[in-house]
C-alpha cells in the first residue's frame, strides 16, 4: 500500500537524551514535512524539505534537527536542546507547488508520541 | 502572516443533522485548501482538497467549498453519524518560496446517537 509510515508509535526520552524519530514514504512524493501537535494547539511547522539534500526550517525548529539524504525519507531528531519535547509529532509529504493548478494534496503518517520521563 | 481560523471550536449534535464547519483565513493568496479528519491520538486523514481555480468539491456526504475573495472555506456534511465524530482541521497551502500547509485549531465534532 502506498503511504507514510511512521515510527516508533510511542517513544520516551529521558532528560538530556537525543531521540530520532522515523519517516517514510512511498508516495514518490518531493516534499517532506514534520509537524508538532500539543493539546489545544493547531499543528506546528518543525521543518520542511522540498527536495532531497534540502531541507528549511520552520515556525519551530530551535532544538530539533532533519536530514534528508533520499527521497523516500525525513528523520527528525529531538536534541537535549529541545526542552518542551512531549507531543504528539506528525510527518507529511506532498507534491511541492509548482504552480496553482498543482495538485498538491498533503498525505499524513498516524504519528510518534514522545514523552519526556 | 497567514493566520487560519476554524469555528466552532467544539460541536455537539444529534445523529441525522446537516452541519456546516466554518474555517476562514487572512491573507487570500492560496494555492489551495484541504480538509482533514483526525481521530483520537492519530494522524490526519485527508478529505477534500480543493484548489484555488475550485469553487467546491464533493466526496459522499461532504461538500467543501472556497470562497477566496473573503478568505473562507465551509465543509458540509450531511445526515451526520457516530462515525463521523473526530477532529476537524482546514489548512490552506501557499506554495512558492514559502512551501508549507498552515493549519487551523480545528473543531471538534460530537455525533450523539
Amino acid at each position: 500500500d502506498g503511504g507514510i509510515t511512521q515510527s516508533p508509535k510511542y517513544l520516551f526520552r529521558k532528560e538530556g537524551q537525543n531521540v530520532t524519530l522515523s519517516c517514510e514514504q512511498n508516495l514518490n512524493h518531493d516534499a517532506m514535512y514534520w509537524y508538532r501537535q500539543d493539546p489545544g494547539q493547531g499543528l506546528r511547522l518543525i521543518y520542511y524539505s522540498q527536495i532531497v539534500n534540502d531541507f528549511q526550517k520552520g515556525d519551530i525548529a530551535e532544538g530539533y534537527s532533519v536530514s534528508r539524504e533520499k527521497k523516500e525519507s525525513f528523520p527528525l531528531t529531538v536534541t537535549s536542546a529541545q526542552k518542551n519535547p512531549t507531543a504528539f509529532y506528525l510527518c507529511a509529504s506532498s507534491e511541492p507547488g509548482q504552480g496553482i493548478l498543482m495538485n498538491t494534496e498533503a498525505f499524513f503518517g498516524q504519528g510518534t508520541r514522545l514523552t519526556v520521563v | 502572516k497567514q493566520e487560519v481560523t476554524q469555528i466552532p471550536a467544539a460541536l455537539s449534535v444529534p445523529e441525522g443533522e446537516n452541519l456546516v464547519l466554518n474555517c476562514s483565513f487572512t491573507d487570500s493568496a492560496i494555492y489551495n485548501l484541504q480538509w482533514f479528519r483526525q481521530d483520537p491520538g492519530k494522524g490526519l486523514t485527508s478529505l477534500l482538497l480543493i484548489q484555488s481555480s475550485q469553487r467546491e468539491q464533493t466526496s459522499g456526504r461532504l461538500n467543501a467549498s472556497l470562497d477566496k475573495s473573503s478568505g473562507r472555506s465551509t465543509l458540509y456534511i450531511a445526515a451526520s453519524q457516530p462515525g463521523d465524530s473526530a477532529t476537524y482541521l482546514c489548512a490552506v497551502y501557499r506554495g512558492g518560496a514559502t512551501n508549507k500547509l498552515i493549519f487551523g485549531t480545528g473543531t471538534l465534532l460530537a455525533v450523539q446517537p
